[in-house]
């Protein structure tokens, strides 16, 4: 079936640098596509979403970028800090919200 | 505000064993998943809910049952537990339609032995 993927099972980078976590997905049809962190033992929560007809969006030290070309998504952390180590998930959804579809993740470890 | 509640956090069922997760949202949402977490794969939704009284599958649905009767809560069954069944469960929630912000509860941790 349709799927959202990442690149890059780990990455890891030094705290200040720049971090940039890859999505490809396979669905042309999805309409938002959202990012998730999970930090170790809680759930998920939200971090930013962009709808499809968009090809950017930004939010607090966060950017997301679009490119339907190539069906690839994109999470830009500024300054990373020990905080954003995580597990980051994108995810995509059709226009009624009702089911998330989930890529494998991507750990991110921010190094001192 | 509590968000989304799940109970319990950890359990071990023996294998044939049956058990109620419970999900509960004090957000007036109406949207509520159960979704397990597996390593490797991500999450991938069971069931999910668009109201009270209303439940349909999602994509790994066989083994479980859930149930919808009060718009708060979203109950998860495991009527015959396999070890296959071992992983993370999450519940979360959502507002309305088109809401891609859904809140997560903190995971119950099941094992079948």
């Amino acid at each position: 079936g349709e799927s959202v993927g990442l690149h890059l099972p780990t990455l890891s980078v030094q705290e200040g640098d720049n971090s940039i976590i890859n999505c490809a997905y396979s669905n042309s049809a999805s309409d938002y596509f959202i990012w998730y962190k999970q930090e170790s033992g809680k759930g998920p929560q939200f971090i930013i979403d962009i709808r499809s007809n968009m090809d950017k969006r930004q939010g607090q030290r966060v950017t997301v970028l679009l490119n339907k070309t190539v069906k690839h998504l994109s999470l830009q952390i500024a300054a990373t800090q020990p905080g954003d180590s995580a597990v980051y998930f994108c995810a995509e959804t059709g226009n009624y919200g009702q089911n998330f579809v989930f890529g494998p993740g991507t750990r991110l470890s921010v190094l001192p | 505000n509590a968000g989304v509640t799940q109970t319990p956090k950890f359990r071990v069922l023996k294998t044939g064993q049956s058990m109620t997760l419970l999900c509960a949202q004090d957000m007036n949402h109406e949207y509520m998943y159960w979704y397990r977490q597996d390593p490797g794969m991500g999450l991938r939704l069971i069931h999910y809910s668009v109201g009270e009284g209303t439940t349909a599958k999602g994509e790994v649905p066989d083994g479980y049952n859930v149930s919808r009767l009060k718009k708060q809560n979203f109950l998860l069954g495991l009527e015959s537990a396999a070890p296959s069944q071992t992983s993370v469960y999450f519940c979360a929630s959502s507002y309305v339609t088109g809401d891609t912000e859904a809140f997560f509860g903190q995971g119950t941790r099941l094992t079948v032995v």
